[in-house]
């Protein structure tokens, strides 16, 4: 079974430009989730799909992100314009739907890691 | 408020001995589940143990135990036996049935494992 794809692994761009960042979760999964990761922070939700659509989307600084998913399977993710604090792990997870069978787990990327200068 | 609180920033354990690391966290559901991943320095997340809201036995994966108490909303994590490959950062998870399955995060500890 193939796990969550995600690309960009690296991006470098200076501040004020844009960037988009790509996820294919697991074949399957309903819910996908979009993090961001500042150094030595723990993951903080943006963005929740829930098949198509949004879920949760209270922490996602909507001037600047936006987010969709587009068919209920793969997800883009973009910035625009960047700011130096933004600068993170963008990890995106995929998980189906938990029942008393399992299905709890969230599973990761490997993540996208962003430099802003 | 749905939250996760991970009190140690740091944490230190000799080899070879058992260590806890804190989690508590606050919700109004009934149905949820905890988690716990390690972080190793290559970033990727690693699914460690899982317990769900309405199971009565702690959970136990290998050296990895949840000292699980739903009354004081705690959900702390026992490594038996550590290791030096245990050393990495750690992360305590809820997820909410209620919420549509709105998973957050603790602010993480980090584990160093002494030789």
């Amino acid at each position: 079974e193939a796990g969550v794809a995600q690309s960009p692994r690296y991006k470098i761009i200076e501040k004020r430009q844009s960037v988009a960042f790509w996820c294919n979760p697991i074949s399957g999964h309903a819910t996908l989730y979009w993090y961001q990761q500042i150094l030595g922070q723990g993951p903080k939700l943006l963005i929740q799909f829930q098949n198509n659509g949004v879920v949760d989307d209270s922490q996602l600084p909507k001037d600047r992100f936006s987010a969709e998913r587009l068919k209920g399977v793969d997800s883009t993710l973009k910035i625009q314009p960047a700011k130096l604090e933004d600068s993170a792990v963008y990890l995106c997870a995929s998980s189906s739907s938990p029942g008393l069978a399992g299905g709890w787990e969230l599973f990761f990327g490997e993540g996208s890691r962003l430099t802003v200068l | 408020a749905q939250k996760i609180t991970q009190t140690q920033p740091g944490m230190f354990v000799q080899e070879k001995e058992a260590v806890t690391l804190d989690c508590t966290y606050d919700t109004s559901d009934q149905s949820y589940g905890l988690f716990w991943y390690k972080q190793p320095s290559s970033g990727e997340m690693i699914f460690l143990i899982y317990q769900g809201s309405y199971d009565e036995q702690n959970a136990t994966e290998g050296r990895y135990s949840l000292n699980f108490q739903k009354a004081r909303k705690s959900a702390n994590l026992v490594i038996s036996a550590s290791q030096l490959g245990d050393s990495a950062m750690y992360f305590c998870a809820m997820r909410e049935l209620g919420r549509g399955f709105k998973t957050i995060f603790g602010a993480g500890t980090r584990l160093f494992v002494k030789a």
